[in-house]
């Protein structure tokens, strides 16, 4: 069975940090990409970040690109999300999901994990 | 601003047939296939259709999806109260380089 398990998430302070994981099993880790896609409370998804399957490539939103970056350890089955300089907007539940094709499909998503940007 | 246009909302009633669009542009939809996702209330979303109009193991035939040009269609017969979620779409944007979705339908079941 395909999971995803998300942690990490939490209350920081604006300007402060936190890394997400997310731990895949059930399946070929190592060869899949990866997203994170983030949700605001009451809002809708949006796409945050992507790893190819070797961590050769990766890509950002405009929104975090340079606060942001992504990281997978296949090894470990794990992909990661540090974050840097939050701001208040950050303040989403962050999922975490396997693709498929090439961006255009996710078939399985973590449960999602919280992350509160406040003072 | 989503890249994608749903409507905010759909309802109707148990037993009857709903359809939730989906209008982009010829850099997304119009190039690109598209899936469509259910999120019930408090839960991660879930995927319902891929590839336009294919259903995933365990999705039943009650959902369907279909794509023309630059929108894309989710339609569900047989409404049920358990349907009661919100529904995106989503695909792969050629221009900006990024997975993007639509701003999510809620569907009701009166």
């Amino acid at each position: 069975e395909v999971q995803l398990v998300e942690s990490g998430g939490g209350l920081v302070q604006p300007g402060g940090s936190l890394r997400l994981s997310c731990v895949a099993s059930g399946f070929t880790f190592s060869s899949y990409w990866m997203y994170w896609v983030r949700q605001a409370p009451g809002k809708g998804l949006v796409w945050v970040s992507r790893i190819n399957s070797d961590a050769s490539s990766t890509s950002y939103a405009d929104s975090v690109k340079g606060r942001f970056t992504i990281s997978r350890d296949n090894a470990k089955n794990t992909v990661y999300l540090q974050m840097n300089s939050l701001r208040a907007e950050d303040t989403a539940v962050y999922y975490c999901a396997r693709d498929v094709r090439g961006g255009t499909c996710h078939d399985y998503w973590g449960q999602g994990t919280l992350v509160t940007v406040s003072s | 601003q989503s890249v994608l246009t749903q409507p905010p909302s759909v309802s109707a009633a148990p037993g009857q047939k709903v359809t939730i669009s989906c209008s982009g542009s010829s850099s997304n939809i119009g190039n690109n296939y598209v899936s469509w996702y259910q999120q019930l209330p408090g839960t991660a979303p879930k995927l319902l259709i891929y590839d336009n109009n294919k259903r995933p193991s365990g999705i039943p035939d009650r959902f369907s999806g279909s794509k023309s040009g630059t929108s894309a269609t989710l339609g569900i017969t047989g409404l049920q109260t358990g349907d009661e979620a919100d529904y995106y779409c989503g695909t792969w944007d050629s221009s900006l380089s990024e997975a993007v979705f639509g701003g999510g339908t809620k569907l009701t079941v009166l």
